[in-house]
């Protein structure tokens, strides 16, 4: 079974201060690893993935997520925190050996405020 | 391009009733999958289809089920509605339906049970 750990309900960070949301995962082999945004009354964006290969992965709106594979975990991250960045965070992962099929596990999410 | 679209937005139904709803996937994508997100969790994984055949199910009971058409668009359905039942549904589409191919989400219906 695959399972994903959001440990923060919710990261407070001023705007301009960089900002990491963490996420940690268990599944039976390699990984994939997705990060999604969800702002009020609205689906989900699909903001990076980790496939293979390099372990830092940049995505959309300058969020970037590391890797990391002893630890198990795929920490997004972010330079310099907007205050439009403020919104709900969910991780999440899959697993399929022979790649037939994209059932996503998620985390419970984290709630992200950007204070000005 | 338009995104996934789903429909309706907002539904309200009372316990017992029956319920469809609908997705249309980002064009030239050919899976469809579908998620419940119970208010303040994470979605939890339904069904998926590819090329109108189920791919893999969730842990969800006999009453939830689904279908695709051969235009790709699909239908949730929903029997014997329990107060459980409410929640935001997601559709979301992807080009194969692969693991590693990213997962784009419609806004959701919002389905409230009385």
């Amino acid at each position: 079974a695959q399972s994903v750990a959001q440990p923060e309900d919710q990261v407070n960070v001023a705007e301009g201060n960089p900002l990491t949301v963490k996420c940690t995962y268990s599944v039976s082999g390699n990984p994939y690893l997705f990060w999604y945004v969800q702002y009020p009354n609205r689906g989900l964006q699909f903001l990076l993935k980790y496939i293979t290969g390099d372990n830092l992965v940049k995505g959309s709106y300058g969020f970037e997520a590391e890797f990391n594979k002893s630890q198990t975990s795929f920490h997004l991250k972010k330079p310099s925190a907007l205050v439009s960045d403020s919104a709900l965070y969910f991780c999440a992962v899959t697993f399929t050996p022979d790649n037939a099929g994209n059932m996503l596990t998620f985390g419970g999410g984290t709630r992200l405020m950007v204070k000005p | 391009d338009a995104g996934v679209t789903q429909s309706p937005t907002h539904l309200i139904k009372t316990r017992g009733q029956q319920v469809t709803l609908r997705c249309s996937p980002i064009s030239g994508h050919k899976s469809v999958s579908w998620y419940q997100q119970v208010l303040g969790q994470g979605p939890q994984f339904i069904f998926q289809y590819y090329e109108k055949e189920e791919r893999g199910r969730g842990n969800f009971p006999d009453r939830f089920s689904a279908r695709q058409f051969p235009n790709y668009s699909s239908e949730l359905n929903v029997n014997a509605l329990l107060l459980g039942d409410s929640a935001l549904y997601l559709c979301a589409s992807s080009l194969e339906g692969n693991s590693n191919q990213p997962q784009h989400f419609g806004d959701g219906t919002r389905l409230s049970i009385l």
